[in-house]
C-alpha cells in the first residue's frame, strides 16, 4: 500500500517554463515534507521541505506547497534549466520531533528540461 | 556535501554468500540509516540506528542485518543473499530527529547472480 504516491512517472518542459511535479499522500499523520533530486549513479539530494504548520516554502527557483486537506504537495521550478533534469523523489514523515524521523518515499518522477 | 562514504560501490556476488556494505560517516550525526531502491518502490527504509548499538527494523527488513559499534559506521549485512536482494543500496545520515533532512550517500549497486 503506498502511502506517498507521485502518479506520473516522467514529465517534459521547456527550458525557462515552470515545471510542476506532484505528490499525494493517504496518512494524515504525515508533518514534514520533503523533496530530493537524484541524478543517475548518485545519491538523492535534498531540494526543500515543509511542516504541516506551513502552506508554502520556498528556496530560490524551488517552492513546495502543501494543501493538507487534499492530501497532495507539489513542487514548482522556476525557470527550468536544463541541469534540473533529473528524478524527483518526495517524502514525507510523521512525528514533528518525533524519535525516529523515517522517511516514506514516493516511486519518482523523471523531469526533463529541453534547452 | 555530506561526509558519507559508501563501500563497495559495486558488488557481484553469488546466491547464499554472505555480504557486508559499509556506510562511513565524518559528520558525527546521530541518526543513520540504510535504503533499498528498486523501480517501481522509490526508496525504502531497511534498517536504521539512533545512536552506537542502538538499532531498529525498517519496512523492508526481512533478511538483512545491522550493526553499529562506532557513532561513524553503520554495517549492513546481507547473511545469506538472494537474488530478490539485487538492489541499489543506500546510507543516509541525519543531525537529530526533530525534521532534520536525510542526506544519502552515493549509493552501492549490489547484484546476486
Amino acid at each position: 500500500d503506498q502511502q506517498v504516491k507521485q502518479n506520473s512517472p516522467s514529465l517534459s518542459v521547456q527550458e525557462g517554463r515552470i515545471s510542476i511535479l506532484n505528490c499525494d499522500y493517504t496518512n494524515s499523520m504525515f508533518d514534514y515534507f520533503l523533496w530530493y533530486k537524484k541524478y543517475p549513479a548518485e545519491g538523492p539530494t535534498f531540494l526543500i521541505s515543509i511542516s504541516s504548520i506551513k502552506d508554502k516554502n520556498e528556496d530560490g527557483r524551488f517552492t513546495v506547497f502543501l494543501n493538507k486537506s487534499a492530501k497532495h504537495l507539489s513542487l514548482h521550478i522556476v525557470p527550468s534549466q536544463p541541469g534540473d533534469s533529473a528524478v524527483y523523489f518526495c517524502a514525507a514523515s510523521e512525528g514533528y520531533g518525533g524519535a525516529t524521523n523515517k522517511l516514506i518515499f514516493g516511486t519518482g518522477t523523471l523531469l526533463a528540461v529541453q534547452p | 556535501d555530506a561526509g558519507i562514504t559508501q563501500s563497495p560501490r559495486h558488488k557481484v556476488t553469488e546466491t547464499g554468500t554472505p555480504v557486508t556494505l559499509r556506510c562511513h560517516q565524518t559528520e558525527n550525526h546521530r541518526y543513520m540509516y540504510w535504503y533499498r531502491q528498486d523501480p517501481g518502490h522509490g526508496l525504502r527504509l531497511i534498517h536504521y540506528s539512533y545512536g552506537v548499538k542502538d538499532t531498529d527494523k525498517g519496512e523492508v527488513s526481512d533478511g538483512y542485518s545491522v550493526s553499529r559499534s562506532k557513532t561513524e559506521d553503520f554495517l549492513l549485512t546481507l547473511e545469506s543473499a538472494t537474488s530478490s536482494q539485487t538492489s541499489v543500496y543506500f546510507c543516509a545520515i541525519s543531525r537529530d530527529h526533530s525534521n532534520q533532512p536525510q542526506h544519502f550517500g552515493d549509493g552501492t549497486r549490489l547484484s546476486i547472480l
